[in-house]
């Protein structure tokens, strides 16, 4: 059973647009989110988190939306610049384990 | 910033050897580091989790004595596949929890190490 999942595998957006990603979730229970971006043969890199007593963190072009109500999480990259490109996982935990569960990801490519 | 080390990035072992991972927090002490380990275009699996000084705990489903994972000190996780064989051929990560005052319980992935079973 995915807990955590993102349904779209890949996404294509131009060059200064708006890239939104959207993750879902099952597990009421989950507080905590992440998201992180991964290149091909590397480890993921923590790109932003939210945790459930809020709806919205900031942080330069990058924003996660949480809609608990909806179990529902977006990042929004703003502009998106094509050295986005990657994949992008979210990731949720819940009681305070750090036991992340991971999303299956999104590939997003930014075209020039 | 906080910087967490695989080694070795990659290693090609013979089915029925056993090989080890080493996972390192370079500047922060992390009581618990994560194993995760990743198919080719699928998600990130938990594997365990390896607290430091007692033993890991592991996800249903992921054999015990097959994959042995030990936290010796506040910096270092290791994680063994014994008697390694093809199917257990994949991309294994680690992360570490910085518990430090002010770290915000920061999670931190390692670069990943690919192991392949000939």
């Amino acid at each position: 059973d995915q807990q955590v999942k993102q349904n779209s595998p890949s996404l294509s957006v131009q060059e200064g647009r708006i890239s939104i990603l959207n993750c879902d979730y099952t597990n009421s229970m989950f507080d905590y989110f992440l998201w992180y971006k991964k290149y091909p043969a590397e480890g993921p890199t923590f790109l932003i988190s939210i945790s459930s007593i809020k709806d919205k963190n900031e942080d330069g072009r990058f924003t996660v939306f949480l809609n608990k109500s909806a179990k529902h999480l977006s990042l929004h990259i703003v502009p998106s610049q094509p050295g986005d490109s990657a994949v992008y996982f979210c990731a949720a935990s819940g009681s305070g384990t750090y036991k992340y569960i991971f999303g299956t990801g999104t590939r997003l490519k930014v075209l020039a | 910033g906080a910087v967490v080390s695989q080694h070795p990035s990659w290693v090609i072992c013979k089915s029925g050897t056993s090989v080890k991972i080493e996972c390192r927090s370079l500047d922060f002490q992390a009581t618990t580091m994560f194993w995760y380990r990743q198919f080719p275009k699928q998600s990130l699996m938990l594997m365990a989790t390896s607290n430091e000084g007692s033993k890991a705990t592991y996800e249903q489903g992921v054999e015990k004595d097959k994959f042995l994972i030990n936290h010796a000190s506040l910096t270092l996780s290791t994680l063994t596949v014994t008697s390694a064989h093809p199917e257990d051929s994949s991309f294994y990560i680690c992360s570490a929890r910085d518990s430090s005052r002010g770290s915000g319980n920061t999670i931190y992935f390692g670069e990943g190490s690919w192991l392949t079973v000939v």
